[in-house]
């Protein structure tokens, strides 16, 4: 069983404040690093696919890191918007097409 | 675009009917994922499939689940007779290829209640 640890669970943030939280995983046989946003009432939506260590995404106010010889992965999230709470999940997928998804952490911006 | 397509949004049976879920994937993707989102164990991966063959079906919690995938366009996750802990919300995802470089896209979700 493949161990995928988020942390925080969940988290408030002000309107306005930048926040970043963790995803572990295991760092042998690696392959791939999914972060996914849901809504809810929604279905998961991709953020980003990463796959090199050392690898950085952005999308907007969003952007990840990834380290995969210590089995890390940051999210930030700069100037939280309400729009922006939601469960942010990561996944961890080893070779093959098969994800072990996180726990998530619930983001909750207060206006 | 039409994204994954999921039927029936909600069910709502009794215990021992037999419950069919149902997913059209997003065209051209060659790969298919069910999974079954609770409370308790957060979102796990049933079974996939590549090009229609079930590949890992390690996630299926018991024999009274099975799952198939007749044609690239459609696949069934059928549970026979259900019980109430079958509760839960079903997603069905898409994914490009047979590799896990690429995103996977959800549908909205099968909200199951077996009552």
């Amino acid at each position: 069983i493949l161990n995928v640890e988020q942390s925080p669970q969940s988290l408030h943030v002000q309107e306005g404040d930048s926040t970043n939280f963790t995803c572990s995983f295991p760092s042998s046989n690696f392959y791939a690093l999914h972060w996914y946003r849901w809504e809810t009432a929604k279905s998961p939506e991709a953020l980003f696919v990463m796959t090199l260590n050392g690898d950085e995404k952005k999308k907007g106010r969003i952007s990840a890191t990834l380290n995969t010889k210590e089995g890390y992965s940051y999210l930030y999230i700069k100037g939280s918007q309400p729009e922006d709470s939601a469960t942010y999940l990561c996944a961890f997928g080893a070779a093959g097409n098969k994800l072990t998804f996180g726990g998530g952490t619930r983001v909750l911006v207060k206006p | 675009d039409a994204g994954v397509i999921q039927s029936p949004r909600h069910e709502v049976t009794e215990m021992g009917q037999e419950v069919t879920l149902r997913c059209k994937p997003i065209s051209g993707h060659n790969s298919l994922f069910w999974y079954r989102q609770t409370m308790m164990r957060g979102l796990e991966l049933l079974i996939y499939f590549n090009n229609n063959v079930p590949i890992d079906d390690s996630g299926m919690p018991e024999d009274r689940f099975s799952a198939k995938m007749p044609n690239a366009s459609f696949s069934t996750l059928k549970i026979q007779p259900s019980e109430p802990r079958d509760s839960a919300v079903y997603f069905c995802a898409s994914s490009p290829s047979g590799v896990n470089n690429q995103p996977q896209h959800f549908g909205d979700g099968t909200r199951l209640s077996i009552l």
